[in-house]
């Protein structure tokens, strides 16, 4: 049981590059969500999803897709990355069964874009 | 609006001291709130939660605390370990459990020999 996972572990683009990251969960958990970490700014949502084939736009959305194709995957794409998207993206699930209610994290990506 | 505010970007206690962090939140909305810890390199992981019908909830050496009237909440932690060096988030929901959060900007605790 992996948990939550997410690849890369860190990438360096140039402006206007894009990447996809990719987030996969092994809990069959309903929700997804991704987030960023930035200093002093604590954790905030960009996108989520509440089951396969949904997604819904977080705190921050501006300049990044996602799809949620299959349950257990959730992908967050930058498709014209630009210094201001230099963060850490954490990736997280939900679900109705959890003994505990909480979310649980992957490990993060680091991202910086040049 | 920061929603979810952690006044205190840094801590530091000697070990074996009490470590007490603090949350303070402006949505009357709020009927959830968790404690999550983060080493460097990894992600946040679950340490408590407090609902609000109750004032208290206690695991091990960590206990919560939540006073509603003042929209504030106390992560206790005592006595505190070198291994509790970490950035503590608290997190906050209105209606919905942990699906979803709102997040304050996190404490650095540093325990010291």
């Amino acid at each position: 049981n992996a948990g939550v996972t997410q690849t890369p572990k860190f990438r360096v683009l140039k402006t206007g590059q894009s990447m996809t990251l990719l987030c996969a969960q092994d809990m069959n958990h309903e929700y997804m969500y991704w987030y960023r970490q930035d200093p002093g700014m604590g954790l905030r949502l960009i996108h989520y999803s509440v089951g396969e084939g949904t997604t819904a736009k977080g705190e921050v959305p501006d300049g990044y897709n996602v799809s949620r194709l299959k349950k257990q995957n959730f992908l967050l794409g930058l498709e014209s990355a630009a210094p201001s998207q230099t963060s850490v993206y954490f990736c997280a699930s939900w679900g109705y069964t959890t003994s505990t209610d909480t979310q649980y994290f992957g490990p993060g990506t680091r991202l910086t874009v040049l | 609006d920061q929603q979810v505010k952690q006044n205190s970007p840094s801590l530091s206690v000697q070990e074996g001291r009490i470590s007490i962090l603090n949350c303070d939140y402006t949505n009357s909305m709020f009927d959830y709130f968790l404690w999550y810890k983060k080493y460097p390199a990894e992600g946040p992981t679950f340490l408590i939660s407090i609902s609000s019908i109750k004032d208290k909830n206690e695991d091990g050496r960590f206990t919560v605390f939540l006073n509603k009237s003042a929209k504030h909440l106390s992560l206790h932690i005592v006595p505190s370990q070198p291994g509790d060096s970490a950035v503590y988030f608290c997190a906050a929901s209105a209606g919905q459990g942990a699906s979803k959060l709102t997040f304050g900007t996190g404490t650095r605790l540093q325990v010291t020999l």
